[in-house]
């Protein structure tokens, strides 16, 4: 199976920071990569699929780009409601695998 | 608005069963592949199973396959994981997740229910 290797695990940034979070894939998958957010206690929510392309209502400050084995989701300019735990996933074919999660907190 | 309920967690015994069912709403059900995912307390997602739309394609995670069986009834817009032989590490919250593509086997999660919680304990 592919696994997903998220790196760093944490972050602490200040407000107005890029942030950037890798996500390596041990096989190739293309561009079937979604990023998620989620925050304390709340449900996981979709930033960015394939690879790069925005969901509809998330913030241009964040973007992502990469394909087949290396990807990046970044954060132009750090907020404070960008606190939170983000994932990648892997979606080309089971199993549909998460990265372990990189939480980000603000300086 | 679309809307994804679970129900059917609780409290159970290593080595007994349980299933966990999931109503949809707000959306055409039958055109959509579902999945389940899971968190185990202050850990991170782990995708269990998904379903496509018409229950031609199924997977599993490797860590439950052959004890889970994910099912859907697309009359009753319901999802349902059926979940045997439970061990402690599958103590977790189990989402309910819709995939973002029309009749696609390759989708990421676009709505996500609130979940609901298994404990699996003596």
């Amino acid at each position: 199976d592919i696994q997903m290797t998220q790196s760093p695990s944490s972050l602490s940034a200040s407000v107005g920071d890029r942030v950037t979070i890798t996500c390596r894939a041990s096989q190739g998958i293309s561009n079937y990569l979604a990023w998620y957010q989620q925050k304390p206690g709340k449900v996981p929510k979709l930033l960015i699929y394939a690879a790069s392309t925005l969901q509809s209502g998330v913030p241009s400050r964040f973007s992502g780009s990469g394909s087949g084995t290396d990807f990046t989701l970044t954060i132009s300019s750090l907020q404070p409601e960008d606190v939170a735990t983000y994932y990648c996933q892997k979606y080309n074919s089971a199993p549909e695998t998460f990265g372990q999660g990189t939480k980000v907190e603000i300086k | 608005e679309v809307q994804l309920v679970e129900s059917g967690g609780g409290l159970v015994q290593p080595g007994r069963s349980l299933r966990l069912s999931c109503a949809a709403s707000g959306f055409t059900f039958d055109d959509y592949a579902m999945h389940w995912v899971r968190q185990a307390p202050g850990k991170g997602l782990e995708w269990v199973s998904g379903i496509s739309w018409n229950s031609g394609s199924i997977g599993y995670a490797d860590s439950v396959k052959g004890r889970f069986t994910i099912s859907r009834d697309n009359a009753k817009n319901s999802l349902y994981l059926q979940m045997n032989s439970l061990r402690a590490e599958d103590t977790a919250l189990y989402y309910c997740a819709k995939a973002l593509e029309y009749s696609s086997s390759s989708s990421c999660l676009d709505y996500w229910g609130q979940g609901t919680l298994v404990t699996v304990s003596s």
